[in-house]
């Protein structure tokens, strides 16, 4: 009930293309939806975050797409960047204010 | 922009030492922190959270003995790992929420190898 769990583990995409990473959950006490971008050696920082009452959320080239009633959510990268390379964390913090990791996906932009 | 401080980035200690890694936040006041134990590419697990003025809340089967938490003031907690042995050698990182915020802001996490 409490996972959250994120797909594919790692990703390769080529300089321009769109990286997609998908997520899935069970909890429907779930209230804030955030992706996270961890790079070697430094902590996660927040990238885009979402609520339930919202289907789309777009910020520049990140955009989230989510579907309650599939009680999935997914990060769309349009134009990825070889910067873009890092690991992504999808999450979900239950009404406790639980923060709630997916188990991240690699990505990997080539030039 | 809200900032969480943690220190230090790297510790190296003897096995049977204790190791305190300290997090701040800098430009609000967190009643509540977190702390996180990550290891080499895996996710984040959620060790305790922290709370201001009163004893932490530990996530199942993580020792309280082993990983004691303080949280003193409004901008400081400490996670003093106790006698240590290599099997805590790991990647530990903090987080706060600052007030009127609805996110986590995160440590940049500290790297302790035990040896």
């Amino acid at each position: 009930q409490q996972q959250v769990k994120q797909s594919p583990q790692s990703l390769i995409v080529q300089k321009g293309g769109i990286s997609i990473i998908n997520c899935a959950y069970e909890n429907t006490a779930f209230d804030y939806f955030p992706w996270y971008q961890q790079f070697p050696g430094k902590g996660p920082a927040l990238l885009i975050a979402i609520r339930p009452d919202v289907s789309e959320k777009k910020e520049g080239r990140f955009t989230i797409s989510f579907n309650k009633s599939a009680k999935q959510f997914s990060l769309h990268i349009m134009d990825s960047q070889p910067g873009d390379s890092a690991t992504y964390f999808c999450a979900a913090t239950d009404p406790g204010g639980k923060l709630i990791f997916g188990q991240g996906t690699e990505l990997s932009v080539k030039p | 922009g809200a900032v969480v401080s943690q220190h230090p980035s790297r510790v190296i200690c003897k096995s049977g030492t204790s190791v305190k890694i300290e997090c701040r936040s800098l430009d609000f006041q967190a009643t509540t922190m977190f702390w996180y134990r990550q290891f080499p590419k895996k996710s984040l697990m959620l060790m305790a959270t922290s709370n201001e003025g009163s004893k932490a809340t530990y996530e199942q089967g993580v020792e309280k003995d082993k990983f004691l938490i303080n949280h003193a003031s409004l901008t400081l907690s400490t996670l003093t790992v106790t006698s240590a042995h290599p099997e805590d050698s790991s990647f530990y990182i903090c987080s706060a929420t600052p007030p009127g915020i609805y996110g986590y802001t995160f440590g940049s996490g500290t790297r302790l190898t035990v040896v």
